[in-house]
C-alpha cells in the first residue's frame, strides 16, 4: 500500500523569501512522485513530476523538488516565492496500477 | 482544445435526486479517473478505468456508478444523492505511469 504525507498544513512564508513544502511518501515498489498546485477555485495543475533519472526535478513557475530514496521524501521548493504562489499544493504519489494518492494538501501563504 | 472536460461546473440538488456529471479527454490516455474532494481539500480516488475497464473501485457506496462508454469518456452517475456528497469531484486522465491531468472540477452541492 503507498501513502504520502503532508506534515504541514499551512506554510506562511513573506514574499520574496523562500520555501520548502515538506512530502514524505511511504510504498512497498517503485514508484513515481508528483506536485500539482491547486489555485482557489480551479482544478490540479501539475507542477512537476518524477519518473526515473536524475533526482533533481525542476517544474514550472520556478518551483524545483528534490526525490530523497533514502529518506522517501520529496520536498518542493522555491527560492523566491511571489504573491501569485499563493494556492494549496498537493504531493502525490503513482505507481505502474495507476493509482494516483494525494497527500491531504498544503496551504501556502504568502505575507506581503 | 481542453484537454479533460467536465460538465457541469456547479451542480445544486435536492436530497434524493439522482445526477450525473460527464468527464471527456481529448489527450488519448487510457486511464481515466474521479476523484472526490472534500471541503477540507482532501482528495480521494473514487475510481480508475484503463480502456473503459474498472480497475480501481475504492471503497465508495453503491450509488455512485462510473460509466464509460469509450475510451475518452468516464461518466459519474449518484442515485439518492445525501447531504454528506456535497464536494468537489476530479475527473483526471493519465497514460500509463504518466501524471494525471485534472479537469476543473464540478462543485455539487446537495440540499
Amino acid at each position: 500500500a503507498q501513502s504520502v504525507t503532508q506534515l504541514d498544513s499551512q506554510v506562511p512564508v513573506f514574499e520574496e523569501a523562500p520555501v520548502e513544502l515538506r512530502c514524505n511518501y511511504s510504498s512497498s515498489v517503485s514508484v513515481y512522485l508528483f506536485w500539482y498546485v491547486q489555485y482557489p477555485n480551479q482544478g490540479l495543475q501539475l507542477l512537476l513530476k518524477y519518473l526515473s533519472g536524475s533526482t533533481l526535478v525542476k517544474g514550472i513557475n520556478g518551483f524545483e523538488a528534490e526525490f530523497n530514496k533514502s529518506q522517501t521524501s520529496f520536498h518542493l521548493r522555491k527560492p523566491s516565492v511571489h504573491i501569485s504562489d499563493t494556492a494549496e499544493y498537493f504531493c502525490a504519489v503513482g505507481n505502474r496500477d495507476d493509482k494516483i494518492i494525494f497527500g491531504k494538501g498544503t496551504r501556502l501563504h504568502i505575507l506581503p | 482544445d481542453t484537454a479533460v472536460s467536465q460538465t457541469p461546473k456547479y451542480l445544486v440538488t435536492q436530497m434524493g435526486n439522482d445526477k450525473s456529471i460527464k468527464c471527456e479527454q481529448n489527450l488519448g490516455h487510457d486511464t481515466m479517473y474521479w476523484y472526490k474532494q472534500d471541503s477540507k481539500k482532501f482528495l480521494k480516488i473514487m475510481f480508475s478505468y484503463n480502456n473503459k475497464e474498472l480497475i480501481i473501485n475504492e471503497t465508495v457506496p453503491n450509488r455512485f456508478s462510473p460509466k464509460s462508454p469509450d475510451k475518452a469518456h468516464l461518466n459519474l452517475h449518484i442515485n439518492s444523492l445525501e447531504l454528506g456528497d456535497s464536494a468537489v469531484y476530479f475527473c483526471a486522465s493519465s497514460q500509463v505511469t504518466g501524471s494525471a491531468f485534472f479537469g476543473q472540477g464540478t462543485r455539487l452541492t446537495v440540499v
